[in-house]
């Protein structure tokens, strides 16, 4: 089945404390971004990948690191968290950005909480 | 820097009416996205639009694009409750950067 995972679903964490965020598509897509959601904003995106070792800076980047080793798998991290990240976080894969036509999958969601 | 204005933020409807939600963007763009989410969801890709003009449809819904008005439009036909999200506009901006609007909240009332 064609799939987005991201975990943990639900973390509750501690000022400072860093943190990973896993992603994994089974779609050999090209195309990986992360968002966060918060009430009345939207969805922000964060960083977003073209292909292996191929990322760059969406909207809100300050705070989160990503990398793209493999094309399956888009990390997201927090090297030292604070309350302001306190969000749902949303991971998405496509076939490729250029090829506009094609629909995005999302996973379903990581809620954080920083404490 | 683009700016994606969604509206209403909210509706209300009741079954069997037709409604039109409204997405609006600053910046040149040739690619809008619509996507759907139920509450604690994840979210669902409706539409993709390319080009001036492009009109999709898929059941109760209809998408259209306007580039040179930066507007794209949702309309729902006979609304059914199914059709209760929320519903995201999203705009590929300069620098291949995704943009979002803040979501239509839709409710369809019995």
């Amino acid at each position: 089945e064609a799939q987005v995972t991201q975990n943990p679903r639900y973390l509750i964490t501690v000022t400072g404390k860093k943190l990973t965020v896993t992603c994994s598509q089974n779609m050999n897509h090209e195309y990986m971004s992360w968002y966060r959601q918060d009430p009345g904003l939207g969805l922000r995106q964060i960083y977003y990948s073209m292909n292996v070792e191929v990322t760059d800076k969406g909207d809100v980047p300050e705070g989160y690191k990503v990398s793209r080793k493999e094309k399956r798998n888009f990390p997201l991290i927090l090297e030292s968290p604070s309350p302001n990240q306190t969000s749902l976080y949303f991971c998405a894969s496509s076939l490729s950005f250029w090829d506009g036509g094609v629909r995005a999958f999302f996973g379903q969601g990581t809620r954080l909480t920083v404490v | 820097e683009l700016k994606v204005e969604q509206n209403p933020l909210f509706l209300s409807m009741q079954e069997g009416k037709n409604y039109t939600i409204y997405c609006n963007y600053s910046t040149t763009s040739d690619r809008l996205y619509w996507y759907r989410q139920d509450p604690g969801k994840s979210l669902e890709s409706l539409f993709v639009l390319l080009s001036n003009g492009a009109v999709k449809q898929e059941g109760r819904l209809m998408a259209s694009l306007d580039t040179k008005a930066r507007l794209s439009t949702l309309h729902i036909t006979a609304a059914v409750h199914d059709l209760s999200a929320t519903y995201f506009c999203a705009v590929v901006g300069y620098g291949n950067k995704l943009v979002f609007g803040a979501g239509t909240i839709l409710r369809v009332k019995s």
